[in-house]
């Protein structure tokens, strides 16, 4: 597919745990960014991958939150002993460098934290 | 201060009516892009239509329109013709350019129900 891919698409956890979500980009988006969507929120941002720039992590919300990207491909986020206030949608969105420029987002990821 | 406000929670219209989604917006930056995102029920973010801070004339994409105020910084969202498959929520966001900050602040977003 041409499009953003996210996986899964629902995570449900337990309280304590720790738990990766995936974003495949388009491919050649040199840009990648994450944000999170609470039930009947609009979306916040959480971080964002340039390239091979560091990440501007400015939207992370605790240091339980953390994300990865190698390159212009894959990236993971990653929360370590989620809790119930983690519960939300998780949505990817991949788009070429320039301030002007459309993000494509994925369908998202949901989780439950229990 | 929120950056996007949208000040409809939710708007009802009738099918093959037009609709204006309301959103407002706050910045020092004078470079700047306002972006519409539709988000069905299915979940999946779609844009719909751009406008940057410089340009002369509203930014329009088939049934979309984007009237743009800049003195009162304000970036309605015009759907013509309304269609039943136009019921979604409807987000306005916004890209700052000086700060350098590169993610899109989100309004609290308007659900749209189109009524046949």
């Amino acid at each position: 597919g041409a499009g953003v891919s996210q996986s899964p698409s629902n995570k449900v956890t337990e309280k304590g745990k720790d738990v990766e979500l995936r974003c495949d980009p388009i491919s050649g988006h040199t840009a990648l960014y994450w944000y999170r969507q609470r039930l009947g929120q609009g979306l916040e941002f959480l971080i964002y991958f340039q390239g091979n720039s560091a990440p501007d992590k400015s939207g992370l919300p605790s240091d339980r939150f953390s994300a990865e990207r190698t390159g212009e491909s894959v990236s993971t986020l990653t929360i370590q002993r989620t809790q119930q206030e983690d519960s939300a949608v998780y949505l990817c969105a991949s788009g070429t460098s320039g301030i002007y420029n459309e993000q494509f987002f994925g369908p998202g990821t949901r989780l439950t934290v229990l | 201060a929120q950056k996007i406000t949208q000040t409809q929670p939710g708007m009802f219209v009738q099918e093959k009516e037009a609709v204006t989604l309301d959103c407002t917006y706050d910045t020092s930056d004078p470079s700047y892009g306002l972006f519409w995102y539709k988000q069905p029920s299915s979940g999946e973010m779609i844009f719909l239509i751009y406008q940057g801070s410089y340009d002369q004339q509203n930014a329009t994409e088939g049934r979309y329109s984007l009237n743009f105020q800049k003195a009162r910084k304000s970036a309605n969202l015009v759907i013509s013709a309304s269609q039943l498959g136009d019921s979604a929520m409807y987000f306005c966001a916004m890209r700052e350019t000086a700060t350098g900050a590169n993610n899109l602040f989100f309004g609290t977003g308007t659900r749209l129900t189109v009524i046949p």
